[in-house]
C-alpha cells in the first residue's frame, strides 16, 4: 500500500525568507503523480503545486518549487520569499497511475508559522 | 464562481441521528470524492464517483454511511445513526478525469 510521510508536524519562517517542508513517500508503482496542498485555517484545501513522476524536471509555480528525488521517494516544497499569507498547513499527497480510481493518499501535514 | 461547494457547512447533531451533506462538483468534472478528516490528520479516502457510478469505497466507510451522485451531479453522503467518532470534516473534491482534484469548503460534523 502507498504511504506518505511528512516528518515536520511544525515549520517556523520569517517573512521573506526561504522554507522547505519535507515529504517521502511509497510506492511500488513507476507511474504516479504528487501534490502540495495549502489548508488555510478554516478555509478550503487549495493546490499549490504538481508534479508528474515521469517528467524529470521540478515543477514551480512563482514562489513555489518541489525537488523531486524519484529514487529516493522524495518530494520537498520550497517557499521562497515566505508572506503572512503562507500561513498554513500543508499536505503532501500521492496519486496512483492515470488509469487507477485516482484518489488522494495524504500525509498528516506541516503547520507553517510566518513570523512578521 | 465555479468552484466545488458543499452544503451545510456546519452541522451538530445528537448521537444516533441521521445526517446527510451534499457537494455540488465543478460542472464538466466526472469525477467526485468524499473524504473525511479528522483534528491533526491528512484527508482520508471514503468513496469515488465516476458519473453515476460509484466506483470504490474505504473500509472506513462503514455500513452506517452510503452515499450517492444520481445523474452524475451532484451527490450525497448520509451517515446513519451517528456516532460520537463521527465527528470530522467532510471533504469532497472533483475532478476529470485523471487529473488535479479541486476540493470544497467542507462540511463539519459534530456529534454531541
Amino acid at each position: 500500500a502507498q504511504t506518505v510521510t511528512q516528518s515536520q508536524p511544525e515549520m517556523s519562517v520569517q517573512e521573506a525568507e526561504t522554507v522547505t517542508l519535507s515529504c517521502t513517500y511509497d510506492t511500488s508503482e513507476s507511474d504516479y503523480y504528487l501534490f502540495w496542498y495549502k489548508q488555510p485555517p478554516s478555509r478550503q484545501m487549495i493546490l499549490v503545486i504538481r508534479q508528474e513522476a515521469y517528467k524529470q524536471q521540478n515543477a514551480t509555480e512563482n514562489r513555489f518549487s518541489v525537488n523531486f528525488q524519484k529514487a529516493a521517494k522524495s518530494f520537498s516544497l520550497k517557499i521562497s520569499d515566505s508572506q503572512l499569507g503562507d500561513a498554513a498547513m500543508y499536505f503532501c499527497a500521492y496519486r496512483g497511475p492515470g488509469g487507477s480510481q485516482g484518489n488522494l493518499i495524504f500525509g498528516k501535514g506541516t503547520k507553517l508559522s510566518v513570523k512578521p | 464562481d465555479t468552484g466545488v461547494s458543499q452544503n451545510p457547512r456546519h452541522k451538530i447533531t445528537k448521537r444516533g441521528q441521521n445526517v446527510t451533506f451534499r457537494c455540488d462538483p465543478i460542472s464538466e468534472h466526472n469525477r467526485l470524492y468524499w473524504y473525511r478528516q479528522t483534528l491533526g490528520q491528512g484527508p482520508e479516502f471514503l468513496t469515488y464517483f465516476q458519473n453515476e457510478a460509484q466506483l470504490e469505497k474505504s473500509r472506513l466507510l462503514s455500513d452506517r454511511f452510503s452515499a450517492e451522485r444520481p445523474k452524475g451531479s451532484f451527490s450525497t453522503l448520509e451517515i446513519q445513526r451517528t456516532e460520537q467518532g463521527d465527528s470530522a470534516m467532510y471533504l469532497c473534491a472533483s475532478s476529470p478525469p485523471g487529473d488535479t482534484q479541486y476540493f470544497g469548503p467542507g462540511t463539519r460534523l459534530t456529534v454531541l
